[in-house]
Parts: C-alpha cells; sequence; structure tokens
C-alpha cells in the first residue's frame, strides 16, 4: 500500500493563501470522504485539523479548510501566520492493505 | 483535560520484543476506541493498529507491515492501552504515538499522545 502524495514544500507569505495536494487513488481517497489533515510541529505530537474532507474540530481555526475532487483532496491555509510553519500530512481510510493511509507530508514555510 | 502518557521505549535487539503502554486520563477510556501510529526518525506517519471498545468486541486491526508480529490490547480497568511487539526488524525503530479516536471513527486517531521511542539496532 503506497503513501498519499503530497508536495515535499510549499511556502507563502503572512497574509496569503496556500493550498496542500493529497493525491491518492480510487481505493483510498477517490472512495471515501473519510479524508483527515494533521499538523506537526518540530520535536511534538501531530494534531488533527481536518477531518471527514471538510470538518474542523473544536478549537482549530476557521482559516484551515478541506476540500475533495476525485483523488485529490487539498488543505487550504487562508490568511497564513508564522505559527502556521509546521508538516503537514493527510490521511485517508483505505480498503487495501491497511485501514489507513498517510500522505508524505508537506513542510509550509512562512516567508 | 485528555492525557495519553506512553511508556516502555527503549533500545532493543533485532527480533527480540518490547511493550509499550499508554496510560489513559481525563476521559471515560472505555468508550473509545483507540489507535498506535509510528513515525520513523526524519520521516512521514505509519498507521499500525487499532483497537475498538467493549460495544465492538474489542476487535483489533493491524496493518500488514507488523502483523503477526504486534499485539494491540487494553485494559479498561486500568484506562491503559498495550503495544507487544515481537520479532523486532530494524525498520521497526520509530516514535510510537497512542491515539483516541474521537471526531470520526474512519480517521487514525484524534488526540494524540506525546510519543515514546523504540530503536531496534544490534
Amino acid at each position: 500500500q503506497s503513501a498519499l502524495t503530497q508536495p515535499a514544500s510549499v511556502s507563502g507569505s503572512p497574509g496569503q493563501s496556500i493550498a496542500i495536494s493529497c493525491t491518492g487513488t480510487s481505493s483510498d481517497v477517490g472512495a471515501y470522504k473519510y479524508v483527515s489533515w494533521f499538523q506537526q510541529h518540530p520535536g511534538k505530537a501531530p494534531k488533527l485539523m481536518i477531518y471527514d474532507i471538510n470538518n474542523r474540530p473544536s478549537g482549530v481555526s476557521s482559516r484551515f479548510s478541506g476540500s475533495k475532487s476525485g483523488n485529490t483532496a487539498s488543505l487550504t491555509i487562508s490568511g497564513l501566520q508564522a505559527e502556521d510553519e509546521a508538516d503537514y500530512y493527510c490521511s485517508s481510510y483505505s480498503r487495501s492493505g491497511a485501514l489507513f493511509v498517510f500522505g508524505t507530508g508537506t513542510n509550509v514555510i512562512v516567508l | 483535560e485528555v492525557q495519553l502518557v506512553e511508556s516502555g521505549g527503549g533500545l532493543v535487539q533485532p527480533g527480540g520484543s518490547l511493550r509499550l503502554s499508554c496510560a489513559a486520563s481525563g476521559f471515560t477510556f472505555s468508550d473509545h476506541y483507540m489507535d498506535w501510529v509510528r513515525q520513523a526518525p526524519g520521516k512521514g506517519l505509519e498507521w499500525v493498529g487499532r483497537s475498538r471498545n467493549k460495544a465492538d468486541n474489542y476487535t483489533t486491526e493491524y496493518a500488514a507491515s507488523v502483523k503477526g508480529r504486534f499485539t494491540i490490547s487494553r485494559d479498561d480497568s486500568k484506562t491503559s492501552l498495550y503495544l507487544q511487539m515481537n520479532s523486532l526488524k530494524t525498520e521497526d525503530t520509530a516514535v510510537y504515538y497512542c491515539a483516541r479516536v474521537g471526531a470520526s471513527l474512519m480517521i487514525p486517531g484524534g488526540y494524540w499522545g506525546q510519543g515514546i521511542l523504540v530503536t531496534v539496532s544490534s
């Protein structure tokens, strides 16, 4: 079972919007509405930011939003802030191999 | 406040065994599914396995990479989750996270502990 494909890095200036893509297959991202996104700062545990494509847990800023089209999901961060600089991982429910597959991870850089 | 504290990590030789524990507090442990997720040094996340709750007969699921070698168990009376790891390989070296499933049953974890390092090396 292969990892979902994410860009290695995405950068933006404070206040800008950026989008991170997450490409899977018809056995995972394309098949289900169960895509989630996690934020991980260096040396810290991952934090859930989006679940079931576009739902935010309580306490997560509305600047974070998710979407999906076909086999590709996206996380958009609007009004980019310095504290958003971190690694981001997508994940999807899968029907092959493991229950869940993660993305390769994207390092977000705030310029 | 939800707390998940992993313990039991350390250095082990290839072929050896190790048992990780995850002590949970701040929520009704028995109601929740729990996951183990790992992260090799400098690498991405990998889902390891899941323990379902009593209502779902404490069933478990595993990633293909650990199936037959790792066993997940839980003790609701001690609000603790366990990961028994046998026949360890160098590629099992990782930080292991315990995670509570909450927002959705269809995602890996929701709230994560701080993780514990397992190093498999001779």
